[in-house]
This record gives structure tokens, sequence and C-alpha cells, in this order.
């Protein structure tokens, strides 16, 4: 399967422990996407790499969450001392979009870590 | 205001009905690609079509078929003779800019299809 792949599916933690999400992009693709969706909503955008280089953030990125692509090819998303309201899919994406010539692809989605926070 | 409107929050037919998913976008933008995505209870957001706001023309793949249409800023789905594996969450999708890769998603429309 050559597909987007996220470690862990699930996960349950404690309100206030630390969480590491990661995510494994298509090979080859150099941008990177990190969404949140919250039931009965659609995804929304959190922040996104092209390669290593973290390009944006959105402001539901508060501080306690951190993202890294350390060698442009998987990615990890933290989330320190979690709250309640951080019980959601993270979603992972993929895309082979290049900066020059600027260009949008179809972004691949991954299954999603479903995080529950108790 | 970049946005997407799925007005359709649940839809309930019975399996070989034809079956429309409406959605309507705004955006700023001339230059724009719309999207639709299916997540079925797995999770997982299945890529449907890509579409660029230069390019009207319908598209049909096999049973799914697409109406974009500018002058209403409407990009609906139709489920041909359904099925019961259709049934999941579709979401419409836009990306305003080229270079700005940030998808809007709508709030997404659930269909059910009963045998």
């Amino acid at each position: 399967d050559t597909g987007v792949s996220q470690d862990p599916r699930h996960k349950i933690t404690k309100r206030g422990q630390n969480v590491t999400f990661r995510c494994d992009p298509i090979s080859e693709h150099n941008r990177l996407y990190w969404y949140r969706q919250t039931l009965g909503q659609g995804p929304e955008f959190l922040t996104y790499f092209q390669n290593e280089a973290q390009l944006e953030k959105s402001r539901l990125l508060s501080d306690r969450f951190s993202a890294e692509r350390p060698k442009g090819s998987f990615s990890t998303l933290e989330i320190q001392r979690t709250e309640q309201g951080d019980s959601a899919m993270y979603l992972c994406a993929s895309s082979p979009a290049d900066v020059s010539p600027p260009s949008t692809d179809t972004q691949y989605f991954g299954p999603g870590t479903r995080l529950t926070v108790l | 205001a970049q946005k997407v409107t799925q007005a359709q929050t649940e839809i309930s037919v019975v399996e070989k009905e034809d079956v429309t998913l409406d959605c309507v976008y705004e955006t700023r933008d001339t230059t724009y690609y719309l999207f639709w995505y299916k997540q079925p209870p797995s999770g997982e957001l299945v890529f449907l079509i890509r579409r660029n706001s230069f390019d009207e023309q319908n598209e049909i793949s096999g049973r799914y078929s697409w109406n974009f249409q500018k002058s209403t800023s409407s990009f609906n789905f139709t489920i041909t003779a359904s099925q019961v594996v259709d049934s999941a969450v579709y979401f419409c999708a836009l990306i305003p800019r080229g270079r700005d890769d940030k998808i809007i998603f709508g709030k997404g429309t659930r269909l059910h299809i009963l045998p």
C-alpha cells in the first residue's frame, strides 16, 4: 500500500498528557498537510509543509501544538497538555505540488488518528 | 469570504434511486479549484474529483456525475442508481488560489442508501 499512513489510528489519553501522532506521506510528495475534524464538521486546516519547511500555521494551532517534518518525509504532530477540546480526528494529507512553478495538486488523505481526551 | 456551503445535512434514499448532493461556494479569486471527497465509516477521505475554475465541462465517471456552474457558484454531485456502498459523508471543498493550498471544506452531507 503506497497511500498516506498515520499512526496510531486511535489514541485515548487523560487530560494534561502529551500525545504525538505520526504521518507518512505518499513517497516523493513534497507537501504535507495536517487537518483537524470534529464531529459533524468538515476538516479544518492546521498547518502544512513544503518539504521540511513549515510554511503556514492556522490560528487553530495553539502554542500547545507543534508539528515537524525534519527530513522532508514523515511528519509528527505533538499536542502538549491535552485538553478535552482537543478530542477530534487528526487527518494528514500529501500532494506532489511544487513551489516552482507554483502548482495546486490534489491532496490525498490518510485514515486519520482519532484522539479522545478524557 | 471563502466558503463552501452544503445545505443538505443528511439525505436518505432507497437503493437504485438517483440522488444529487448540492454544493455552493464563495470566493473572490478568479482561479480556484473544486473537489469532492467521500468519507466512509472507516474515516478516510477518498478523493473523487477535482475541477479548476476555467473548466466548466460537466464530468461523468460511471454512476457519478458533476455539474459545475460558475454562474450560480455551484458544483453539484449526482449519483445515479445508488448502491448501499455509496453510504458515506460527502464533502465539497475549495482551494481558492494555486499557491495557498489550504482546502476549505463544507460541513458535509451524510448520505444513507437504504436497501
